[in-house]
């Protein structure tokens, strides 16, 4: 296993259209973690997911957001109706039950024009 | 809520040379996790130090080292003999003791660290 990957690595699209991430987490790791990154700043949780169970997320994650883990294995977040304001860096993160450091995979950098 | 201040946007050190990052952080949790992690330009975050706060011990890692005063609630990096790959964005984090949902991250604003050769 090479570590977290997330796909597509790059993604423009015109504003309104709805896209989708996909992160693929370390195979024995139960936790995932989307964060959202914006230029200059840290990251920002969006949401977090236990196995299949969506556990936390926060207010940052709008009725626009929707993030699933369906199998357990790897997660996808949906974002409708885009804004310019969604342009970032959507960075997911993996971690065992065992132990508290998150992996994260490269990012998806998403631009809204 | 926590919160975690980082007040260097930018640092710069000469190669072989030792640098200090702060971070300060806010908190009413007695158990906690602080990390420090880096990212260099245009690749993935990567762990670069970890400390428990219930551990009075600073952690220490090859180069990489913390001092940690939980009573001021600072965390700072030390970086000896920094070398060029040293360079990058550096995130001081923290996460709760606690799990079932509350195992998020929360990260300051960053620090800029330039190596200069």
């Amino acid at each position: 296993d090479t570590g977290v990957s997330q796909n597509p690595r790059h993604k423009i699209t015109k504003r309104g259209q709805n896209v989708t991430f996909r992160c693929d987490p370390i195979s024995e790791h139960n936790r995932l973690y989307w964060y959202r990154q914006t230029l200059g700043q840290g990251p920002e949780f969006l949401t977090y997911f236990q196995n299949e169970a969506q556990l936390e997320k926060s207010r940052l994650l709008s009725d626009r957001f929707s993030a699933e883990r369906p199998k357990g294995s790897f997660s996808t977040l949906e974002i409708q109706r885009t804004e310019q304001g969604d342009s970032a860096m959507y960075l997911c993160a993996s971690s065992s039950d065992f132990d508290n450091e998150q992996f994260f995979g490269p990012g998806t950098r998403l631009t809204v024009l | 809520a926590q919160t975690v201040t980082q007040s260097q946007p930018e640092m710069s050190v000469q190669e072989a040379e030792t640098v200090t990052l702060s971070c300060t952080y806010d908190t009413s949790e007695s158990d906690y996790y602080l990390f420090w992690y880096k990212q260099p330009p245009s690749r993935q975050m990567i762990l670069v130090i970890r400390q428990e706060a219930y551990k009075q011990q600073n952690a220490t890692e090859n180069r990489f080292s913390v001092n940690f005063q939980k009573a001021a609630k600072s965390f700072s990096l030390k970086i000896s003999d920094s070398q060029l790959g040293d360079a990058a964005m550096y995130f001081c984090a923290y996460r709760s003791s606690l799990n079932f949902g509350n195992e998020k991250l929360t990260f300051g604003t960053g620090t800029r660290l330039t190596i200069i050769p």
